[in-house]
């Protein structure tokens, strides 16, 4: 069954310092990943998304994924921190069941971000 | 585009009590709905997922007669908590899928005194 780990529940960086936030993902089929950011109290908003095209993908705010399948991973990346970046950061994976394309989410992590 | 709406953003009530909580997409049709909740500190956790017009599939675990989910149109779908317990209590986040996107609601968060 496809699912996502993510490495890390808690990653702090300081303000203008490289940021990886790890993921890892188990599929038997082509996966499609994603990542998504979510604000206290608030939905979330997609980041990007991997659907089987380019393997680095560019996403909103700075961020950045690349998918390696030799190393099952998608790690999010972003050069430089901004204060306004800290906020939790979900991965998922799209799992086929029941008939519908569903999003399963891995356990989040806190990105902090200090001066 | 692909704005979602739900209401209330937050509520409290007393255990026993039921809850309604709405979720609608304000500018597509949504052929399908997942119904998420969130414990604090702690990922999204997909409770069911329904079509327009058809009963909600729902996740092993989650209690099809304590989560009621109405998807009546393409815009709009509707979770109830019945009988609602404290344990209950958490975020419910709503996610309208159109054309196998999936966006998210700004979730409500349900106090269960």
């Amino acid at each position: 069954a496809q699912s996502v780990t993510q490495l890390g529940s808690h990653v702090s960086v300081s303000e203008g310092a490289l940021v990886l936030l790890r993921c890892n993902y188990s599929s038997s089929v082509p996966p499609y990943l994603f990542w998504y950011v979510q604000y206290p109290n608030q939905g979330l908003q997609l980041l990007l998304k991997y659907t089987s095209a380019a393997t680095l993908v560019k996403g909103i705010n700075g961020f950045e994924a690349e998918f390696k399948k030799s190393e099952t991973s998608f790690h999010l990346t972003k050069p430089s921190a901004h204060m306004s970046d800290a906020a939790e950061y979900f991965c998922a994976v799209t799992v086929f069941s029941g008939g519908y394309n569903k999003l399963i989410f891995g356990a989040g992590t806190r990105l902090a971000v200090h001066p | 585009g692909a704005v979602v709406s739900q209401h209330p953003s937050w509520v409290i009530c007393k255990s026993g009590t039921s809850v309604k909580i709405e979720c609608r997409s304000l500018d597509f049709q949504a052929t399908t709905m997942f119904w998420y909740r969130q414990f604090p500190k702690q990922s999204l956790m997909l409770m069911a997922t329904s079509n327009e017009g058809s009963k909600a599939t729902y996740e092993q675990g989650v209690e099809k007669d304590k989560f009621l989910i109405n998807h009546a149109s393409l815009t709009l779908s509707t979770l109830t908590v019945t009988s609602a317990h404290p344990e209950d209590s958490s975020f419910y986040i709503c996610s309208p899928s159109y054309t196998d996107t999936q966006y998210f609601g700004p979730g409500t968060r349900l106090t269960v005194l």
